[in-house]
């Protein structure tokens, strides 16, 4: 099956740097990479995804990129405040009516004022 | 409405009691997912329905037991829980299985005493 691996595991910044956290996947059948944002005690949501067919998609200060040959993806967060902290997965899935998402562990970013 | 709601917020439980545990969503979606999440660690599926039917069982113990009734509406039934069920079960949905968005609740945290 699916297996993602995702780095660093924490990421600390201060206010105003940017922040990368990178994830890559083995099965080269995914397609679909969304990334979710999980603030203390809250609900795990969706803030950005990229399918197979496009290798990078902006929404303000975040964005994420994707290499398909290499099996890896990344979120890149500018300008960051500290109301961005907190732990964001990244998950896969492949093209078919049974899949499902596989998650990465989580990275906890915590942002400085 | 993007909303997926789960009651109750909070649930503690006996080992030997049964309860169970409700989510809705109205936006449409034929996929909904019960999830599991301890703390740091990203949700683990439990069971996905497809069109009202269970489409995934990820090898969850009988003491959980999902029902669908409608296209809306997803229980989990709890009965005779261990100490290590305790964590966060979220619900998510989706417009249909697959590499689609995944909508998550804002779970319900249990804890068996």
């Amino acid at each position: 099956g699916e297996n993602v691996e995702q780095h660093p595991s924490t990421l600390s910044v201060q206010e105003g740097d940017s922040a990368v956290i990178k994830c890559t996947y083995s099965d080269s059948a995914s397609n679909y990479f969304p990334w979710y944002k999980q603030e203390l005690g809250k609900r795990p949501q969706l803030i950005i995804d990229i399918r197979s067919n496009v290798g990078e998609k902006k929404d303000q200060r975040i964005a994420v990129t994707l290499n398909k040959t290499a099996k890896h993806f990344s979120l890149h967060i500018t300008e960051t405040q500290p109301e961005d902290s907190a732990v964001y997965f990244c998950a896969a899935s492949i093209e078919s009516g049974y899949s499902t998402l596989t998650f990465g562990k989580g990275t906890m970013l915590l942002v400085s004022p | 409405d993007t909303e997926v709601t789960q009651t109750p917020k909070h649930l503690v439980m006996g080992m030997t009691n049964k309860k169970s545990l409700k989510c809705e969503q109205h936006m449409g979606h034929r996929a909904m997912y019960w999830y599991k999440q301890k703390a740091k660690k990203p949700p683990e599926l439990m069971f996905v329905y497809s069109y009202e039917k269970l489409s995934i069982n990820e090898s969850v113990p009988s003491r959980f037991s999902p029902e669908c009734p409608n296209s809306s509406l997803l229980n989990l039934h709890l009965h005779a829980l261990q100490p290590e069920d305790s964590a966060l079960y979220l619900c998510a949905s989706s417009l249909t299985q697959g590499n689609q968005p995944q909508h998550f609740g804002d779970g319900t945290r249990l804890s068996i005493l």
